[in-house]
């Protein structure tokens, strides 16, 4: 059983349309972060949130914890062909270790 | 150079190879992570090292075996692999020990034939 579940698993879309992304779990994280993987590079942290309810934005990218701390989302509002890539979500539970989602690959087309 | 680098970036090896890869953290960090990252399935953590000691082994089999001589370089030496054990490998640094922000070098895209 997957402890993060990331939906969808794959997305094509064209430049400038919006999108988000889904990370599920049905157990509670003490934090959760979100990482952008680009082809033959390793992942890049983009943002962590730790609060139930948190909002944290970066340029044209929402992130969103929810409130019970099971869950997070990421948006992305008219994307560019620079946001192609695989978005990961990972999540702490207390003092464990990081565990990671599969990811989403996201193409974005010019 | 700055950040995690690894090396080889690409390597392809047979089944009675042996051959080692490289990391090295230019962060002053005192953890660092060999993760491997298959096609669909997440990023699987495969050891742990916390001021040069292993504090995790994740039932990873014995043909693969790490080797950090202090807190700024890591080795995965490997021999024997399988075909399955074709995929990228990861390495990552923290601050502290299982901290939540890790930083990743650019992996191994290992081949095994």
């Amino acid at each position: 059983t997957q402890l993060l579940e990331q939906s969808p698993q794959f997305l094509s879309i064209q430049e400038g349309e919006n999108l988000t992304v889904y990370c599920n779990s049905s157990s509670v994280f003490s934090s959760l972060q979100w990482y952008r993987q680009e082809p033959g590079e390793g992942p890049v942290l983009l943002v962590t949130v730790v609060t139930g309810g948190e909002v944290k934005k970066l340029k044209r990218l929402t992130f969103q914890f929810g409130d019970a701390r099971k869950d997070s989302s990421l948006h992305i509002t008219a994307a560019q062909p620079g946001d192609t890539g695989l978005y990961l979500c990972a999540g702490v539970r207390g003092s464990e270790k990081l565990v990671f989602g599969k990811g989403m690959k996201l193409t974005v087309n010019p | 150079e700055t950040g995690v680098t690894q090396t080889p970036r690409h390597l392809v090896m047979g089944m009675t190879n042996k051959k080692s890869l490289k990391c090295e953290q230019h962060l002053g960090h005192n953890a660092m992570y060999w993760y491997k990252q298959s096609a669909k399935k997440p990023l699987e953590l495969m050891f742990v090292y916390n001021f040069k000691e292993q504090t995790e082994n994740n039932s990873v089999p014995s043909r693969f075996s790490p080797e950090c001589p202090n807190s700024s370089h890591l080795f995965l030496h490997l021999h024997t692999l399988q075909p399955e054990d074709s995929a990228l490998y990861l390495c990552a640094s923290s601050q502290g020990f299982l901290e939540e922000t890790q930083y990743f070098g650019p992996g191994t895209r290992l081949l095994v034939l």
